[in-house]
């Protein structure tokens, strides 16, 4: 089974507008981390976000912000006034107790058009 | 501030050769991985090391081998490659005493197995 769900594996909006990239995650452990990770056209790997499993506060940082919820076990990733330079794809991750192995999504590719 | 590197960029090989793709950081970290990712997926660990001298297997092993003599070094080795191997190959350090930090990535190696 998959630990970590990206259902949208493509989103294209137009410049400005709001969009909302979506992570569901499963684990039994009740200690885990959950991540974000922003792939450019350039290919190399961006970290954006790190949050542990006691901290539900969600968490905004410029354009960028953070919802996640326990009880549905998600952790959606929101971008505000969306620009060309936000096209990537980006990747969801989770380590579980053993923090030893990360479990990544398949990633969502984002099109932002001008 | 050079961070984790791999060697080389890119690579072709025919069936049933042997390489060795190189990794080595100077962030002094403990923790180093090494995933696959093929197109329009996300990554797949391959292995991981928690130290020098210490590795295990991730999701897909099979193919494959790693040592870690150095905490510098961790390269990942193809001995008889083959067509399903052909993939972008990331290698990864994190820092700390557990694998929950944010991981750092090289910029990748591209493999094709002809």
């Amino acid at each position: 089974a998959q630990k970590v769900t990206q259902a949208q594996t493509e989103i294209s909006v137009v410049e400005k507008e709001d969009v909302t990239l979506d992570c569901v995650y499963e684990t039994r452990d009740t200690t885990y981390y959950l991540f974000w990770y922003k792939q450019p056209p350039s290919g190399e790997l961006v970290f954006l976000i790190r949050r542990n499993s006691f901290d539900e506060q969600n968490e905004i940082s410029g354009r960028y912000s953070w919802n996640f919820q326990k009880s549905t076990s998600s952790f959606n990733f929101t971008i505000t006034a969306s620009q060309v330079v936000d096209s990537a794809v980006y990747f969801c991750a989770l380590s579980e107790a053993d923090f030893n192995k990360f479990y990544f999504g398949s990633g969502t590719k984002l099109n932002v058009k001008p | 501030n050079a961070g984790v590197t791999q060697t080389p960029k890119f690579r072709i090989l025919k069936i049933g050769q042997s390489m060795t793709l190189q990794c080595t950081q100077d962030m002094n970290h403990n923790y180093m991985y090494w995933y696959r990712q093929d197109p329009g997926m996300g990554l797949k660990l391959i292995y991981y090391s928690v130290g020098a001298g210490i590795t295990d297997k991730g999701e897909v092993p099979n193919g494959y081998n790693v040592s870690r003599s150095t905490t510098e070094d961790f390269p990942l080795r193809l001995e008889l490659a083959a067509p399903s191997q052909t993939s972008v190959y990331f290698c990864a350090s994190s820092y700390g005493e557990s694998g929950n930090q944010p991981q750092h990535f090289g910029d990748g190696t591209r493999l094709s197995i002809l």
